[in-house]
């Protein structure tokens, strides 16, 4: 089935410093969402993205889709305290005749952001 | 007041026991989901409802069944619950007049222990 592969992990850094996440998958998505969890509560919709090469920001955020579609990164510059959470990528399913299924999200696993004081 | 809310927050059970993990929601969404959230895994589909009468297995429906009661309530059956079944339970909705978005709101979460 349609996997999402997130890099890294997790990260430990310093506050102020820029992070960088990606998101890779075998298949092509149409668009590509950002989440984010913050400790004891549900993800939270940061960025969408709808069209390849597209490159959108929020604030301090800012997300690409990867000219392929097979691939999506997240930035976070200046990061402070409460960029703390764990971040996911997500697109909409595709379909068994080859479409896309709107409604049905697939996750990556997540990357966990630590940011030190 | 929160759009999503799930009841109880947090749960520990015994192996073999029923357990019903309760959702609602006041956005007014016709869709919502049931997601499990293991860490290293991300989240997980269990169930989704895209209205009243719609009930449909996500990627992990097996040991789990759903009730849509309602369009604001959407509940979580572990029928003979197992350790394996302990994580991180969410709820979900989305607008489905807004397709081409995908967003999906969540809830806070039950976090569900079987011992």
């Amino acid at each position: 089935g349609q996997q999402l592969n997130q890099s890294p992990q997790s990260m430990f850094i310093q506050e102020g410093e820029d992070v960088s996440m990606n998101c890779t998958s075998s298949s092509i998505f149409n668009t590509w969402l950002w989440y984010k969890q913050d400790p004891g509560e549900g993800p939270v919709l940061l960025i969408a993205l709808y069209k390849a090469g597209e490159l959108t920001s929020n604030g301090r955020l800012t997300a690409q889709f990867g000219i392929t579609r097979k691939d999506s990164f997240l930035n976070i510059s200046a990061s402070i305290p409460s960029d703390v959470g764990i971040y996911f990528c997500a697109g909409p399913r595709s379909t068994n005749a080859g479409g896309t299924s709107y409604g049905k999200l697939t996750f990556g696993q997540g990357t966990i952001l630590t940011v030190h004081p | 007041d929160a759009d999503v809310t799930q009841t109880p927050r947090n749960r520990i059970t015994k192996t073999g026991k029923r357990i019903m993990l309760e959702c609602s929601q006041t956005k007014g969404h016709d869709r919502m989901y049931w997601y499990r959230q293991d860490p290293g895994l991300g989240l997980r589909l269990i169930y989704y409802s895209f209205d009243v009468k719609d009930i449909n297995k996500g990627e992990i429906s097996d040991g789990y069944s759903v009730s849509r009661q309602a369009q604001a309530k959407f509940s979580l059956s572990l029928e003979s619950a197992i350790p394996n079944q302990t994580a991180l339970y969410f709820c979900a909705t989305s607008d489905p007049w807004d397709a081409t978005y995908n967003e999906q709101f969540f809830g806070p979460g039950t976090r569900l222990t079987v011992l």
